[in-house]
């Protein structure tokens, strides 16, 4: 079946650093995906789109990847604050409204 | 201000007890979409609707409702609910005309079920 997978497991870095957060499909050949954030009690918001023949797309600190030979996005946060610190959900898009959200990766930024 | 509303915005309920969710934008979107999202799932689509009149099943259609009458209105319903309805709730609402395909989402219903 179609699977959209994120870590489960929470990153934990410092302020300053780059945080890079990973989401790996299967069974699945995705027209775009989409990265959003979502803080405690809240919706998710939109942060990024990249298409399946784009390779890389920039968002002030934000950088998104796509590899259609892994089958993988990786999300990268530079120059990381606290603030950034949240969920971050990966959207794979594709056919008739196939949308399917991965999990999502708990990202922890200390000061 | 342009946003997506739900309500209520939390409620607990016991099972059987029909119950509606309201869901509410004020961008003149014509997609519609509701969502669960349970710890270790993710968000997982119920239903969506792509105009008026126009509703379809998502991923987890079972025990739920719909309906698209205005534009700007798309209520969850659940009949008769269950325990395994126990959930976080969100509607999203996005324009076709977009280049980004972005969903806005509601500020979530945290739903109980006795």
């Amino acid at each position: 079946s179609q699977k959209i997978e994120q870590n489960s497991e929470a990153l934990n870095i410092q302020e300053g650093k780059t945080a890079t957060l990973t989401c790996n499909y299967t069974n699945y050949s995705p027209a775009y995906l989409q990265w959003y954030r979502q803080d405690p009690g809240r919706g998710p918001v939109f942060l990024l789109l990249i298409r399946e023949n784009e390779k890389e797309k920039r968002k002030e600190r934000l950088k998104v990847t796509f590899d259609t030979t892994l089958k993988q996005s990786l999300f990268h946060i530079t120059a990381s604050q606290p603030a950034d610190s949240a969920t971050y959900l990966c959207l794979a898009a594709g056919g008739y409204n196939k949308l399917i959200f991965g999990a999502g990766t708990r990202l922890a930024v200390h000061p | 201000e342009a946003q997506v509303t739900q309500n209520p915005r939390y409620l607990i309920t016991v099972t059987g007890k029909k119950l509606t969710v309201t869901c509410s934008q004020n961008m003149n979107h014509e997609y519609m979409s509701w969502y669960r999202q349970d710890p270790g799932l993710g968000l997982r689509q119920i239903y969506y609707s792509m105009n008026v009149e126009v509703t379809d099943k998502g991923d987890v259609p079972e025990g739920y409702k719909v309906s698209r009458k205005e534009k700007r209105n798309f209520p969850l319903i659940l009949e008769s609910p269950s325990p395994n309805q126990t959930s976080l709730y969100f509607c999203a609402s996005r324009d076709f005309l977009s280049s980004y395909n972005e969903q806005f989402f509601g500020p979530g219903t945290r739903l109980t079920v006795l």
